[in-house]
């Protein structure tokens, strides 16, 4: 398995302004991933963080409004840049970790809320 | 067509009865199956995972219909502390999870 802690576990922001969530896990795993869920919604894949080159974005996002760092294996940052209420949700730092099959590992999630 | 398809329910049931979830994937290629729980508030926690043969952990029983595409979970003998939305999840040969919008549980007394 794997502990992941992800802060801040949540905020109120202003508009237009930026927020950068943190994830740090407890173990050097290959791929760390960024996930967004809106109330009552599914977990929706914002992009996939890899350590040593840039993010891979899943269609809908964009490294200006989503830039991730990954520095190293163990962590990775998501910002959440010149937000809108549209942007208030629940992001979730996840790591894949293999044992007999891949598994994903959640952090607590940060609860953002854009005023 | 969304990768993995559940009923959202909500399933209101009493103590102690049965309930089943059940969850369809559309790619053929998909390799691993899981079930998350989420409560209210909280990150998505593995249950279980599935397997081909059906797999059993307590009063949780998991199937996977690898012909039909088709994933299901039962849960006998429910208890209040069931309430959660369950996650039917899935992994293609890549690294990506794909994840249904869940399935509701309430337990009522």
């Amino acid at each position: 398995s794997a502990v992941i802690s992800q802060k801040p576990s949540r905020d109120i922001c202003q508009r237009g302004t930026s927020l950068t969530i943190q994830c740090q896990v407890d173990s050097q795993v290959t791929m760390m991933f960024w996930y967004r869920q809106q109330p009552g919604q599914s977990l929706t894949l914002i992009a996939t963080a890899n350590q040593g080159s840039e993010a891979t974005y899943e269609s809908g996002f964009v490294i200006d409004k989503f830039p991730i760092s990954r520095p190293n294996l163990t962590f990775s940052t998501l910002t959440v840049s010149n937000m809108s209420p549209e942007d208030s949700s629940i992001y979730l730092c996840s790591v894949a970790v293999s044992d007999r099959r891949r598994l994903a590992f959640f952090g607590q999630g940060t609860r953002l809320t854009v005023v | 067509r969304k990768e993995v398809e559940q009923d959202p329910g909500p399933f209101n049931v009493p103590e102690g009865a049965t309930v089943a979830f059940n969850c369809t994937y559309s790619n053929s290629a998909s390799q691993s199956f899981f079930w998350y729980r989420q409560d209210c508030r909280k990150e998505p926690k593995l249950l279980m995972s599935v397997y081909s043969s059906g797999n059993e952990d307590g009063r949780f029983t998991a199937q996977l219909n690898r012909a039909s595409q088709y994933i299901s979970l039962l849960i006998r003998d429910s208890k209040l502390s069931d309430s959660a939305t369950y996650l039917c999840v899935v992994n293609t040969e890549g690294n990506q999870f794909y994840f249904g919008t869940g399935t509701s549980l309430t337990v009522i007394p």
